[in-house]
Order: structure tokens, then sequence, then C-alpha cells
């Protein structure tokens, strides 16, 4: 069975801390990404990666950066939180790196900056 | 960029047979139609994928009309288990874009 996680359900931050939120596949996956979830705006497309070490930005990257060093792995990293950040963070994998292909998503982090 | 336009929301009572429509305009040729259910507290979940006519899996039906501007999920006889968001996304192999919109929310009545 195909499996996503997030290292963390729930997180809580300061307004300034750097956040890092992490996201492994087991399915050797090329294709990772990172959404944002926010009522009333559906699903937002932050980054995504189609390789190690090969990013793109996609429709909201401002405040946001990833990494990507190993294949399983991508990272999404608020350098300096901001309480605009506060939402859920949805990470998913695929075999290809465009919406036709499908994407198995992990369950999200729910983070609040205070 | 083709985007999607999708209701907010849908009320419906079990066992009732629920439509649920995606609208979009700008779809591009090679633009596949990809329908995605997601329960609280989860991740999206792929249900359906289909290009024009019809598609039927297990799950729900999708119908696309000649025009292929809009899409309508079709869920049977629906139980309270299918309460969720439906997403409607379009993307194509080659494209570098794609939209997943703000999604439909669907609470089955008892």
């Amino acid at each position: 069975d195909v499996k996503v996680t997030q290292s963390s359900r729930y997180l809580v931050k300061r307004t300034g801390e750097k956040v890092f939120l992490e996201c492994v596949q087991d399915m050797d996956h090329e294709n990772m990404f990172w959404y944002r979830q926010d009522p009333g705006l559906g699903l937002r497309l932050i980054y995504f990666s189609y390789d190690v070490k090969m990013k793109e930005k996609g429709d909201i990257p401002e405040g946001y950066s990833v990494s990507r060093e190993k294949k399983e792995r991508f990272s999404l990293i608020l350098e300096s939180a901001s309480t605009n950040q506060t939402s859920m963070y949805l990470c998913a994998s695929s075999t290809g790196p465009k919406g036709y292909y499908e994407q198995y998503f992990g369950p999200g982090t729910r983070l609040t900056v205070t | 960029l083709a985007k999607t336009t999708q209701p907010i929301s849908m009320d419906s009572y079990e066992g009732q047979e629920v439509n649920i429509t995606c609208s979009h305009n700008n779809i591009a040729t090679n633009d596949y139609i990809t329908w995605y259910q997601q329960f609280p507290s989860q991740g999206p979940r792929f249900i359906i994928q289909g290009y024009k006519t019809k598609v039927t899996n297990e799950v729900a039906s999708l119908f696309i009309p000649a025009d292929r501007k809009s899409s309508t999920l079709s869920l049977p006889r629906v139980s309270l288990s299918d309460t969720a968001v439906y997403y409607c996304l379009v993307g194509d192999i080659a494209g570098n874009q794609f939209y997943f919109g703000t999604g439909t929310s669907l609470t089955v009545i008892p």
C-alpha cells in the first residue's frame, strides 16, 4: 500500500521561528509536492520537485523554500514563520510531474503560528 | 492555465444520486479531468479521471460533454460516508501547471 507520511499532524510555532515540515514517501516516486489548504481557497501549490535537488515554484512560493536531498524526502521550510502562514500543509507524491498523474497525499500538518 | 469552478457546497439525502459539476472553460486539447475526494482530517485521494464522454469505476462516474468545457462527477446512491470535499483538477501530461480549485463540500444527510 502506498504511503506518504508527514512528520507532524499538529505544530505550533512562534512568529519569526524557522519551521521545517518533513514529508517521506515509500513509493519511489520522482515527483513530490507541497500544498497549503485554507478555507475558501482550496488547495494551492507552493513548490514541487521532479527529481532530487530539483525544485520548481508553484502558485504561492513566497515565504517558503524547499529541500530535496533524497528521493523519498521533501522538506518545506518557513524561514521566518508569520501568522499568515497558519494553515494546513499537505504533501503529495506522484509518478509524474503534471496534473495528469495521480497524486498520493499525506495526512497533512496543521501549523499554527502565534 | 485551465482554472476550474465548482459549487462551494451541496447537500443530499442518503440513497440519492449526486451530481457535482465542474466548469473548465479554458481546457486545453491535451488536458485530462481528474477528481479527488477528501475526507475530514485526511489528504485528498484520487477517485476518477477522464478525457471525453463517460468513464465509470467502482466509486463514481464521470461525464464529459463533447465541448469538454465542463464535467460532472456522479456518485450513485450516496451514503453518510460519502460526506467529503470533492475537487476537480484539469491538467495534461506535458503541461507545467495544474489547478485544484476550491472544491465542493458534499454533506450527506440521513
